[in-house]
């Protein structure tokens, strides 16, 4: 099966500066999500992003689907952006499969 | 309001009985999933339902049980046989298989 490798698997910031996150996959994919797990638990979906380009807000994300990886930029980071960022992948079906997360914390 | 709900929040279950997870969702999607977490992990799929009366295992469905009766609903029952239940739990919907993923807000479930 489809293998997903995030990295960093930690990252400290201080407020304000960038940063970017990795995940690569073993296969190719034609669904690929990012999300951010608050301290409660609940997956907030961030992107749906198979392949290109997309932005929203402070956050942008980029796949580049025939070298099977994806890139999560977080600009001028606050401290509301801590917690753990997951991405997943599923190839022909709707089975995501998980990486490993990147635990964020910034620090004010 | 539409959304996936997910109760209870906290279960607690003496070692040898059975639980059982609800997972509604009002989005009219056909798919839907469970998840589980352990701690510091990534997620790992439990079953999965494309379609009402209908579901297959994932990666982990040893000691799990589900049922599809209806499209808005998909309960996973946590038996006896599952050697080591204490997760967070997690459901998740889609409208199809790939698309965007929806996820509830999960069930922690702890063996006492």
């Amino acid at each position: 099966g489809i293998q997903v490798e995030q990295s960093p698997p930690d990252l400290i910031l201080q407020e304000g500066a960038n940063s970017t996150l990795r995940c690569n996959f073993s296969d190719s994919v034609n669904n690929l999500q990012w999300f951010h797990q608050n301290p409660w638990g609940q997956l907030i979906n961030l992107f749906y992003i198979p392949s290109g380009t997309k932005q929203n807000g402070r956050l942008s994300a980029t796949t580049v689907a025939t070298e099977r990886y994806s890139l999560l930029y977080i600009s001028s980071s606050q401290t509301t952006d801590s917690g753990v960022y997951f991405c997943a992948g599923a190839r022909g079906t709707g089975k995501l499969i998980f990486g490993q997360g990147t635990t964020l914390q910034v620090k004010p | 309001d539409g959304g996936i709900t997910q109760s209870p929040k906290y279960l607690f279950r003496k070692e040898g009985q059975n639980v059982t997870l609800s997972c509604e969702q009002n989005l009219n999607h056909d798919a839907m999933y469970w998840y589980r977490q352990d701690p510091g992990q990534g997620l790992r799929l439990i079953y999965y339902s494309q379609i009402v009366n209908d579901f297959q295992k994932g990666d982990i469905a040893e000691g799990y049980s589900v049922s599809r009766e209806k499209k808005e609903s998909f309960p996973l029952t946590v038996t006896s046989a599952q050697k080591n239940p204490t997760a967070f739990y997690l459901c998740a919907s889609s409208t199809q298989r790939n698309t965007e993923a929806f996820f509830g807000q999960g069930t922690r479930l702890t063996v006492v």
